[in-house]
């Protein structure tokens, strides 16, 4: 069965340190991967995503994802957090008609 | 363009009560879904539709019905609501694969049932 990893419910970080969100996922065949991120009473909002093709993908406000096959990890990344960096973030595998996301990552980033 | 919209956006509902969550999409998307959101889940797929006409079941379908009848709109019915619906739905659009699998969601609609 398709599935999708965060290990960390939460992830605390420095405002202007680096900050990475772990994504793993078990799916056969090639996916696409996606991170989304929910502010407080909002909907998704599409962040990234992997097709094919460079390894590194770069995305809004800043973030980046490393797409590692041999690991089966997505993970998000961002060179210098921000206090509004702030919120859940979810991670989410396409495949055929259909998604599966992550549980979500609550991330708080500390001025 | 308003992309996704959700009505209501909060409800409470009794034990046993009926209702519908509408949603609508102005894009043009062939493939719309539901899902709901529970603390420490993620989003759990509901229905799914992949155009009018067409509707299939997701992870979590017991106690919710959908109909599709016009490309723009997706509405999800509670047939007799129960405590284990309190949830925050979301309704989604998205492109084709083609397309890049792009989902676009609504603002949501957060449910109470007592």
């Amino acid at each position: 069965a398709q599935s999708v990893a965060q290990p960390e419910d939460q992830v605390n970080v420095a405002e202007g340190n680096p900050l990475t969100v772990k994504c793993t996922y078990s799916v056969s065949g090639n996916p696409y991967l996606f991170w989304y991120v929910q502010y407080p009473n909002r909907g998704l909002q599409f962040l990234l995503k992997y097709i094919t093709g460079d390894n590194l993908v770069k995305g809004s406000y800043g973030f980046e994802a490393e797409f590692n096959k041999s690991q089966t990890s997505f993970h998000l990344k961002k060179p210098s957090a921000l206090v509004s960096d702030s919120a859940l973030y979810f991670c989410a595998v396409g495949y055929g008609q259909n998604f599966v996301f992550g549980p979500g990552t609550r991330l708080s980033v500390l001025p | 363009n308003a992309g996704v919209t959700q009505t209501p956006k909060f409800q409470v509902l009794k034990t046993g009560q009926s209702m519908t969550l509408q949603c609508a999409q102005d894009m043009n998307h062939e493939y719309m879904s539901w899902y709901r959101q529970d603390p420490g889940m993620g989003l759990r797929l509901i229905h799914y539709s992949v155009g009018a006409g067409i509707t299939d079941q997701g992870e979590v379908p017991n106690g919710y019905n959908v109909s599709r009848s016009t490309t723009e709109d997706f509405p999800l019915r509670l047939l007799s609501a129960a405590p284990s619906q309190t949830s925050v739905y979301f309704c989604a659009s998205r492109t084709p694969p083609g397309l890049g699998l792009k989902q676009y969601f609504g603002p949501g609609t957060r449910l109470t049932v007592l």
